[in-house]
Protein backbone atom coordinates (compact mmCIF):
# COMPACT_ATOMS: atom_id res chain seq x y z
CA UNK A 1 0.00 0.00 0.00
CA UNK A 2 1.28 3.40 -0.86
CA UNK A 3 2.22 5.85 1.92
CA UNK A 4 3.77 8.97 3.25
CA UNK A 5 5.74 9.88 5.80
CA UNK A 6 6.67 13.18 7.50
CA UNK A 7 9.30 13.07 10.18
CA UNK A 8 8.78 15.88 12.69
CA UNK A 9 5.06 17.23 13.01
CA UNK A 10 6.56 20.17 14.07
CA UNK A 11 10.17 21.89 13.12
CA UNK A 12 11.06 25.33 14.56
CA UNK A 13 14.08 27.36 12.68
CA UNK A 14 15.33 30.93 13.38
CA UNK A 15 14.79 33.46 10.45
CA UNK A 16 17.24 32.98 8.16
CA UNK A 17 18.21 29.60 9.09
CA UNK A 18 17.80 26.71 6.61
CA UNK A 19 14.65 24.98 6.58
CA UNK A 20 14.30 21.20 6.34
CA UNK A 21 11.31 19.45 5.88
CA UNK A 22 11.41 15.20 5.96
CA UNK A 23 9.38 13.17 3.47
CA UNK A 24 9.57 9.40 2.80
CA UNK A 25 7.11 7.64 0.97
CA UNK A 26 5.97 3.93 0.25
CA UNK A 27 4.93 2.84 -2.76
CA UNK A 28 5.48 -0.23 -5.97
CA UNK A 29 4.99 2.06 -9.00
CA UNK A 30 6.56 5.17 -9.70
CA UNK A 31 5.39 8.23 -8.38
CA UNK A 32 4.14 12.06 -8.15
CA UNK A 33 5.48 13.80 -5.48
CA UNK A 34 3.78 17.24 -4.57
CA UNK A 35 4.71 19.58 -1.46
CA UNK A 36 1.62 21.68 -0.26
CA UNK A 37 1.59 24.91 2.50
CA UNK A 38 -1.32 26.10 4.32
CA UNK A 39 -1.34 29.27 5.86
CA UNK A 40 -3.95 29.53 8.75
CA UNK A 41 -7.56 29.20 7.74
CA UNK A 42 -6.39 28.92 4.14
CA UNK A 43 -7.20 25.98 1.73
CA UNK A 44 -4.08 24.17 0.54
CA UNK A 45 -1.38 25.64 -1.97
CA UNK A 46 0.69 23.54 -4.08
CA UNK A 47 4.41 24.36 -3.40
CA UNK A 48 6.22 22.27 -6.32
CA UNK A 49 6.09 19.09 -7.67
CA UNK A 50 7.87 16.04 -8.83
CA UNK A 51 6.70 14.42 -12.23
CA UNK A 52 10.00 12.28 -13.38
CA UNK A 53 11.75 15.06 -15.01
CA UNK A 54 14.57 16.66 -13.27
CA UNK A 55 14.92 15.12 -9.64
CA UNK A 56 15.59 18.47 -8.49
CA UNK A 57 12.46 20.32 -8.01
CA UNK A 58 12.48 23.92 -7.59
CA UNK A 59 9.13 25.98 -6.46
CA UNK A 60 7.92 28.91 -5.32
CA UNK A 61 8.76 30.85 -2.54
CA UNK A 62 12.52 29.62 -2.74
CA UNK A 63 11.87 26.26 -1.50
CA UNK A 64 12.98 23.37 -3.61
CA UNK A 65 13.00 19.56 -3.24
CA UNK A 66 15.25 16.59 -4.31
CA UNK A 67 13.73 13.49 -5.20
CA UNK A 68 16.00 10.41 -4.37
CA UNK A 69 14.05 7.00 -5.43
CA UNK A 70 17.38 4.82 -3.55
CA UNK A 71 15.98 6.85 0.01
CA UNK A 72 12.86 7.21 -1.53
CA UNK A 73 12.70 10.53 -0.07
CA UNK A 74 11.55 13.80 -1.38
CA UNK A 75 12.77 16.38 1.69
CA UNK A 76 11.69 19.96 1.05
CA UNK A 77 14.54 22.87 1.77
CA UNK A 78 15.14 26.29 1.80
CA UNK A 79 18.35 28.20 2.45
CA UNK A 80 17.08 30.97 4.10
CA UNK A 81 13.68 31.08 6.08
CA UNK A 82 11.62 33.78 6.49
CA UNK A 83 9.05 34.81 8.82
CA UNK A 84 6.15 34.67 6.07
CA UNK A 85 7.13 30.88 5.81
CA UNK A 86 5.61 29.88 9.13
CA UNK A 87 2.36 27.25 7.63
CA UNK A 88 2.05 24.04 8.31
CA UNK A 89 3.70 21.57 5.31
CA UNK A 90 2.15 18.53 3.28
CA UNK A 91 4.01 15.66 1.83
CA UNK A 92 1.39 14.23 -0.84
CA UNK A 93 1.96 11.51 -3.64
CA UNK A 94 -0.36 10.55 -6.54
CA UNK A 95 0.38 7.38 -9.19
CA UNK A 96 0.64 7.92 -13.34
CA UNK A 97 -3.06 7.09 -14.88
CA UNK A 98 -4.66 7.04 -11.82
CA UNK A 99 -7.49 8.97 -10.33
CA UNK A 100 -4.87 11.51 -9.33
CA UNK A 101 -6.10 10.85 -5.50
CA UNK A 102 -3.72 12.28 -2.89
CA UNK A 103 -2.62 10.59 -0.29
CA UNK A 104 -0.54 13.25 2.36
CA UNK A 105 1.72 13.02 4.94
CA UNK A 106 0.30 14.02 8.33
CA UNK A 107 1.72 17.55 8.05
CA UNK A 108 4.44 19.89 9.75
CA UNK A 109 4.18 23.07 11.31
CA UNK A 110 7.08 25.37 10.54
CA UNK A 111 7.84 27.57 12.80
CA UNK A 112 10.20 30.85 12.45
CA UNK A 113 11.07 32.42 14.78
CA UNK A 114 12.52 36.14 14.50
CA UNK B 1 -14.67 31.86 -11.35
CA UNK B 2 -10.66 32.28 -10.85
CA UNK B 3 -10.53 29.35 -8.01
CA UNK B 4 -12.29 26.87 -6.30
CA UNK B 5 -15.53 28.18 -4.28
CA UNK B 6 -16.34 26.40 -1.03
CA UNK B 7 -19.68 27.26 0.98
CA UNK B 8 -20.16 27.81 3.90
CA UNK B 9 -16.78 29.01 5.22
CA UNK B 10 -17.79 28.06 8.55
CA UNK B 11 -20.59 25.72 9.80
CA UNK B 12 -21.66 25.53 13.32
CA UNK B 13 -24.83 22.83 13.79
CA UNK B 14 -26.08 21.06 16.50
CA UNK B 15 -25.28 16.76 16.85
CA UNK B 16 -27.86 14.93 14.84
CA UNK B 17 -28.67 17.57 12.39
CA UNK B 18 -27.84 17.60 8.98
CA UNK B 19 -25.25 19.27 6.85
CA UNK B 20 -24.86 19.81 2.96
CA UNK B 21 -21.25 21.42 1.64
CA UNK B 22 -21.11 23.40 -1.25
CA UNK B 23 -17.87 23.24 -3.89
CA UNK B 24 -17.77 25.09 -6.60
CA UNK B 25 -14.77 23.71 -8.68
CA UNK B 26 -12.60 25.86 -11.44
CA UNK B 27 -14.10 26.07 -14.66
CA UNK B 28 -13.47 23.32 -17.35
CA UNK B 29 -12.04 20.78 -14.72
CA UNK B 30 -13.12 17.72 -15.17
CA UNK B 31 -12.00 16.05 -11.65
CA UNK B 32 -13.40 17.07 -8.29
CA UNK B 33 -12.39 15.94 -4.97
CA UNK B 34 -13.16 16.30 -1.20
CA UNK B 35 -11.43 15.72 1.53
CA UNK B 36 -11.43 16.24 5.05
CA UNK B 37 -8.72 17.36 7.62
CA UNK B 38 -8.90 16.79 11.06
CA UNK B 39 -6.85 16.67 14.55
CA UNK B 40 -5.01 13.87 14.88
CA UNK B 41 -5.82 12.55 11.24
CA UNK B 42 -4.70 14.77 8.93
CA UNK B 43 -6.02 14.92 5.66
CA UNK B 44 -8.29 11.92 4.41
CA UNK B 45 -9.29 11.50 0.57
CA UNK B 46 -13.15 10.98 0.77
CA UNK B 47 -14.74 10.75 -2.88
CA UNK B 48 -13.81 11.97 -6.20
CA UNK B 49 -15.58 12.30 -9.42
CA UNK B 50 -14.02 12.41 -13.19
CA UNK B 51 -16.17 13.53 -15.63
CA UNK B 52 -19.58 11.08 -16.01
CA UNK B 53 -17.87 8.21 -14.34
CA UNK B 54 -19.18 6.37 -11.31
CA UNK B 55 -17.26 8.17 -8.20
CA UNK B 56 -14.67 6.62 -5.86
CA UNK B 57 -16.62 6.52 -2.77
CA UNK B 58 -13.88 4.78 -1.51
CA UNK B 59 -12.88 7.35 0.99
CA UNK B 60 -16.42 8.16 3.20
CA UNK B 61 -15.75 7.25 6.51
CA UNK B 62 -19.68 6.02 6.84
CA UNK B 63 -23.14 5.69 5.25
CA UNK B 64 -24.20 8.92 6.53
CA UNK B 65 -21.52 10.61 4.05
CA UNK B 66 -22.47 11.50 0.80
CA UNK B 67 -21.92 13.52 -2.24
CA UNK B 68 -22.95 14.72 -5.73
CA UNK B 69 -21.84 16.28 -8.57
CA UNK B 70 -24.83 18.01 -10.74
CA UNK B 71 -24.09 18.53 -14.24
CA UNK B 72 -20.27 17.76 -13.77
CA UNK B 73 -19.84 21.19 -12.36
CA UNK B 74 -20.45 22.25 -8.63
CA UNK B 75 -20.66 19.50 -5.98
CA UNK B 76 -22.77 19.18 -2.35
CA UNK B 77 -21.37 16.75 0.38
CA UNK B 78 -24.09 15.88 2.76
CA UNK B 79 -23.56 14.44 6.08
CA UNK B 80 -26.74 12.66 8.27
CA UNK B 81 -27.52 12.61 11.46
CA UNK B 82 -24.34 14.58 12.09
CA UNK B 83 -21.87 13.32 15.14
CA UNK B 84 -18.95 15.71 17.19
CA UNK B 85 -16.34 13.14 15.85
CA UNK B 86 -17.75 15.05 11.82
CA UNK B 87 -16.18 18.15 12.96
CA UNK B 88 -12.93 18.69 11.15
CA UNK B 89 -12.43 21.32 7.75
CA UNK B 90 -14.03 20.00 4.49
CA UNK B 91 -11.87 20.44 1.40
CA UNK B 92 -12.60 20.62 -1.84
CA UNK B 93 -9.84 20.35 -5.04
CA UNK B 94 -10.58 20.26 -8.93
CA UNK B 95 -8.16 19.51 -11.47
CA UNK B 96 -8.28 19.40 -15.29
CA UNK B 97 -6.24 15.90 -16.50
CA UNK B 98 -6.04 13.59 -13.25
CA UNK B 99 -3.23 11.22 -13.22
CA UNK B 100 -1.79 13.05 -16.15
CA UNK B 101 2.46 13.86 -15.32
CA UNK B 102 2.07 17.84 -15.44
CA UNK B 103 -1.85 18.19 -13.86
CA UNK B 104 -2.13 20.18 -10.60
CA UNK B 105 -5.04 20.18 -7.63
CA UNK B 106 -6.54 23.06 -6.47
CA UNK B 107 -7.61 23.64 -3.13
CA UNK B 108 -10.70 25.19 -2.59
CA UNK B 109 -10.32 27.35 1.16
CA UNK B 110 -12.48 24.87 3.38
CA UNK B 111 -15.62 24.54 4.90
CA UNK B 112 -14.62 24.27 8.85
CA UNK B 113 -17.61 22.48 10.04
CA UNK B 114 -18.17 22.48 14.10
CA UNK B 115 -20.50 19.96 15.59
CA UNK B 116 -22.00 20.87 18.97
Amino acid sequence: AQSVTQLGSHVSVSEGALVLLRCNYSSSVPPYLFWYVQYPNQGLQLLLKYTSAATLVKGINGFEAEFKKSETSFHLTKPSAHMSDAAEYFCAVSFSGNTGKLIFGQGTTLQVKP
Amino acid sequence: GAGVSQSPSNKVTEKGKDVELRCDPISGHTALYWYRQSLGQGLEFLIYFQGNSAPDKSGLPSDRFSAERTGGSVSTLTIQRTQQEDSAVYLCASSFEPGRMNTEAFFGQGTRLTVV
